[in-house]
């Protein structure tokens, strides 16, 4: 499709295993963007991507999240060890601007729930 | 830091109604950019406008109209004669040069719901 797939939806979980959460932007898009919306909360700014930049990390929350991004295309969201907090909806979202956010458009997110 | 207040957490009005949802933003630059995003059921937030903080012209898109004013630091959202598509959750979002521009931090929300 021509929007941002977001795989997999729905993840359940238990705790203490590992989970990846896929993104696929929109092509040519080179700004790849992750946040996590909790239950009642806003969105929070997770991690950037731009181009062939170093990605911005400031927003991980902890050092069991990490992030990769392929080819400057697909990015894949690690969770390591998930704690029973880490469930949210987590949101990829990509843009074509190269230096000021802009539009940004998002996937329909993946629901993580950690039992 | 930058803070973006959406006070409403949920507002119920009947169709053709007009409502207004407001964000009240906190930012110490002069050069800053403010958005508005809805999050439909579905749950993909779709665009719906993006303000410059040098442009302080009021907006109209249809039923949509925007008010932003500087001196009060907040940039509302109206939706004149609502109707039940309209139902989503509104996000109020800003960068700045403390996000880089890049990363936009989101207010918490306001769920409209619209009945018929």
């Amino acid at each position: 499709g021509a929007g941002v797939s977001q795989s997999p939806s729905n993840k359940v979980t238990e705790k203490g295993k590992d989970v990846e959460l896929r993104c696929d932007p929109i092509s040519g898009h080179t700004a790849l963007y992750w946040y996590r919306q909790s239950l009642g909360q806003g969105l929070e700014f997770l991690i950037y991507f731009q181009g062939n930049s170093a990605p911005d990390k400031s927003g991980l929350p902890s050092d069991r999240f990490s992030a990769e991004r392929t080819g400057g295309s697909v990015s894949t969201l690690t969770i390591q060890r998930t704690q029973q907090e880490d469930s949210a909806v987590y949101l990829c979202a990509s843009s074509s601007l190269p230096t000021t956010a802009g539009e940004l458009f998002f996937g329909e997110g993946s629901r993580l729930t950690v039992l | 830091a930058q803070k973006v207040t959406q006070a409403q957490t949920e507002i119920s009005v009947v169709e053709k109604e007009d409502v207004t949802l407001d964000c009240v933003y906190e930012t110490r630059d002069t050069t800053y950019y403010l958005f508005w995003y809805k999050q439909p059921p579905s749950g993909e937030l779709v665009f719906l406008i993006r303000r410059n903080s040098f442009d302080e012209q009021n907006e109209i898109s249809g039923r949509y109209s925007w008010n932003f004013q500087k001196s009060t630091s907040s940039f509302n959202f109206t939706i004149t004669a609502s109707q039940v598509v309209d139902s989503a959750v509104y996000f109020c979002a800003l960068s700045d040069s403390g996000t880089g521009f890049q990363k936009l931090v989101f207010g918490t929300g306001t769920r409209l719901l619209v009945s018929p």
